[in-house]
């Protein structure tokens, strides 16, 4: 059984789609995220949900929203995909609230190509 | 904001020599998690280390956290070719986990 699954695995588009990326969490944990890692390998947090609600926002482009319908759901929908957008999007999940001193469990990832 | 910085960025080993990552933070840490993540993979978290001076052994693995909580290390006894991956500290800034840039190890057969 899959801890943390992310679809799809791989997306490739064109510049200015919108595109869509699923998480779900089979943990029964409260906090999720998603973090971007470029081709460098640099791991950035973006989005952080607690129970379906927002506590971390770190400087994103609002191209970028974040949707969460349930606490083991977290969604990342992208307008306008642009170039720089091209990444490894990992989403993960952590049991308490705050994510204070959790492990996190991360997502197999999914692979971003704009074109 | 705040930075965690690791070196080095790359490391070659041959089969059996040590290997050491080191983690450093501007600021002090409330804690600090090290992660592995293979090539190809998804970063697996492998521990969590609090106190100051705080040192933790798994198998090969050895990590240590600075007296300051503004730098730890992973040491690895003995590479295996199992070991080859990117090795990453995150330190924890209030809510914020902040991962450092890795440090990616190669292990020769």
């Amino acid at each position: 059984d899959t801890a943390v699954s992310q679809t799809p695995k791989y997306l490739v588009t064109q510049m200015g789609n919108d595109k869509s990326i699923k998480c779900e969490q089979n943990l029964g944990h409260d906090t999720m995220y998603w973090y971007k890692q470029d081709s460098k390998k640099f791991l950035k947090i973006m989005f952080s949900y607690n129970n379906k609600e927002l506590i971390i926002n770190e400087t994103v482009p609002n191209r970028f929203s974040p949707k969460s319908p349930d606490k083991a759901h977290l969604n990342l929908h992208i307008n306008s995909l642009e170039l720089g957008d091209s990444a490894v999007y990992f989403c993960a999940s952590s049991q308490g609230g705050g994510a204070a001193t959790d492990t996190q469990y991360f997502g197999p990832g999914t692979r971003l190509t704009v074109l | 904001g705040q930075q965690v910085m690791q070196i080095p960025q790359y490391q070659h080993v041959q089969e059996g020599e040590d290997f050491t990552t080191y983690c450093n933070s501007s600021t002090t840490l409330s804690n600090i998690q090290w992660y592995k993540q293979r090539p190809g993979g998804h970063p697996v978290f492998l521990i969590q280390l609090v106190k100051s001076g705080e040192v933790k052994k798994q198998k090969r693995l050895t990590f240590q956290f600075g007296e300051a909580k503004k730098n730890s290390s992973l040491h690895i006894t003995a590479t295996q070719t199992t070991d080859v991956g990117t090795y990453f500290c995150a330190g924890l800034y209030g809510l914020n986990f902040v991962f450092g840039p890795g440090t990616r190890l190669s292990v020769l057969p």
